[in-house]
Order: structure tokens, then sequence, then C-alpha cells
């Protein structure tokens, strides 16, 4: 089974901080992606890589960075957090495009 | 893109009983549909998916449709279980652009 890890699981920050979200999967999934779902909503996709050293903007990018050092790791970054980034956030993988996703257990961001 | 509509966001249903979820999308070029299940503080779970090559697909109690042509899909529950009771999401995956997009989801909760 696709093993997806996220750290921090949970994290509190301050307005205006910098975060880093990290993501690390063991299966050799070349696809990677970074959602957000606000309660009791679906998930927003962020951004999302092909391979390493390439990131692509998904439907609501702004204010959000990523980095995709090597196939296994995948990184969110909020440079300046604003309170409306406090969600949490999940990770998944999937080893090809139009296939299943699989996800890590998520973090909890809380920006105050 | 891709717009996703999933009705009713909460659904009540008495244990034993059926539940059906329907989503609709926009882009003919959505060709793949699977459904997740989240339960509170986890992250969603494949439970069934659909491609564009069939209409039906049966497993385990799960019953997905789809109709092409009203762009429309859907997710039956037979013989509910209190351990049914979740968040489920249907999402579509379009071709042109490598994402899939999720709905907002449908809180179901089987009553004994």
């Amino acid at each position: 089974e696709a093993a997806v890890t996220q750290s921090p699981r949970s994290k509190v920050a301050v307005t205006g901080g910098k975060v880093t979200l990290s993501c690390h999967q063991t299966n050799n999934h070349d696809y990677m992606y970074w959602y957000r779902q606000d309660t009791g909503h679906g998930l927003r996709l962020i951004h999302y890589s092909y391979v390493a050293d390439s990131t692509e903007k998904g439907d609501i990018p702004d204010g959000y960075k990523a980095s995709r050092p090597s196939q296994e790791n995948f990184s969110l970054i909020l440079e300046l957090a604003s309170l409306s980034q406090t969600a949490v956030y999940f990770c998944a993988s999937t080893p090809g495009l139009g296939g299943e996703q699989y996800f890590g257990p998520g973090t909890r961001l809380t920006v105050l | 893109g891709e717009q996703v509509e999933q009705l009713p966001s909460i659904l009540r249903v008495q244990e034993g009983s059926s539940a059906s979820i329907n989503c609709t999308y926009e882009n003919s070029a959505s060709n793949y549909f699977p459904w997740y299940k989240q339960e509170p503080g986890e992250n969603p779970k494949l439970i069934i998916d659909i491609r564009s090559n069939m209409e039906r697909k049966q497993t385990q109690g799960l019953i997905v449709l789809l109709d092409k042509k009203a762009k429309r899909f859907s997710l039956h529950i037979t013989d509910t279980q209190p351990g049914d009771s979740a968040m489920y999401f249907c999402a579509a995956y379009n071709t042109n652009t490598g994402k899939l997009t999720f709905g907002d989801g449908t809180v179901l909760t089987v009553k004994p």
C-alpha cells in the first residue's frame, strides 16, 4: 500500500511568519499534489508536480509556493502566513495521471 | 477547468436502507471519477471509482453509475450500516488539465 507521510501533523503559526509543510512518499510515484481542506468542505488543489525539480500551479496557488527537490519529497511553503490559510493540508501521490491518489494523514495548520 | 457539484450536502438514512449521492461535472474531457470516504480526523480513502468507458461498477455494497451524456455520476450505498457514517467526496479527473477536482462533500449519517 502507498505510504505518504506528512510533517508536522499540526502547527500553530503567527500571521506574517513563514511555514513549511513537508511530504514524503516511498512508492516511487512521479506525481505529487498539495490540497487544502477547509472545515466541512472538499479539497482544493494548491500545487502539484510531475517530476523532481518542477512544480505546477493548481487552482488556488496564491500565497503558496512549492518545492520538489526529489521524487520522494514535496514541500509547501507559506512565505507570509495569513489567517485565511488556516486549514488542513493534505499531500497526495499517484503513480500515473488519472489514477488513484494516495493521501497523507494531513497537517492541521492554525494561523493566529 | 472543471467544476464538480455534489448533492446532497447532508444525508441521514436509517440503518439497512440505501443512500444515494449525486455529482455533476462540466468538462467532457473528464474521464475518471473516484469516490472517497473520509472519517473525522482522517485522510480521504478511495472506496470505488469508474472510468468513462463504463456505465456501472459495483463492489461490496457500493454501486457507481456514470451518465456521460448528462455529465452525471452517482454513488449508491446499499444496506447502510452505522460504519458507513462519514464524509463522502466525488471527484472528476480532467485529461486536458491533469487535475482532479473534488465536490464539496456529503455528510452521511446512518441511524441505528
